[in-house]
């Protein structure tokens, strides 16, 4: 059973330019997490899907960011526009349920990086 | 305060005992846990404790919790090269509001 999986591991942009973030979650898990964390800093929380559906955003600036999880495929993180203040490693995490012990499970994360 | 605290560093000897220390912030919090992530990796869950629990071992590791205090701890016994990571505490209410801690960075030296 295949981990939580995420594309591109390094991704590196210019001011100005779209990043598209992937997470396959795992087999199974229908609830998707996306978290921000910024040099010597812990995870903050940003958006909480499940298949079509948008639960909790509360953590994602209201300007240039979006996510999805589509029916089939992966969770996209898009941030439109980027700047220097985004450059950060992205880690979406997966679980089979919400609430509860259920531990997430985490992807090994993409390093964004805008020159 | 409203972030969960940890100390930012922390560094042994090979085969002594490793304690990390968290603050967390909510009372009401359900679940505390701690993940450890390796360089260049994700984070991977090593162990939870329900807030109704004071204690929880788990072969090398022990958590300790401090309801009163709203502190937990996270012992690693015989620390091994291995053990070297960074360490997160979180806190959870059950739901999907995870909050985590900066991470200690364990250094352990041979």
């Amino acid at each position: 059973n295949a981990g939580v999986m995420q594309n591109p591991r390094h991704l590196v942009r210019r001011r100005g330019q779209e990043a598209r973030l992937r997470c396959s979650p795992m087999k199974g898990h229908s609830h998707v997490y996306w978290y921000r964390q910024l040099p010597e800093e812990g995870l903050k929380f940003m958006v909480y899907l499940q298949k079509e559906n948008i639960i909790d955003e509360s953590g994602m600036p209201k300007e240039r960011f979006s996510a999805e999880f589509p029916k089939e495929g992966p969770s996209i993180l898009r941030i439109q526009q980027v700047v220097r203040g985004d450059s950060a490693a992205y880690f979406c995490a997966s679980s089979p349920s919400a609430g509860g012990s259920y531990e997430q499970y985490f992807g090994p994360g993409t390093r964004l990086t805008v020159t | 305060g409203e972030d969960v605290e940890q100390s930012l560093f922390l560094s042994v000897r090979e085969g002594d005992s490793s304690v990390i220390n968290c603050t967390y912030t909510d009372s009401s919090s359900t679940y505390l846990y701690w993940y450890k992530q390796e360089p260049g990796a994700g984070l991977q869950l090593l162990t939870y404790i329900f807030s109704n629990m004071d204690m929880k071992q788990d072969q090398r590791l022990t958590v300790l919790l401090n309801k009163k205090d709203k502190h937990l701890s996270l012992r690693i016994a015989d620390t091994q090269t291995g053990d070297s990571a960074i360490y997160f505490c979180a806190e959870s209410m059950g739901n999907n509001d995870m909050r985590f801690g900066a991470g200690t960075r364990l250094t352990v030296k041979p």
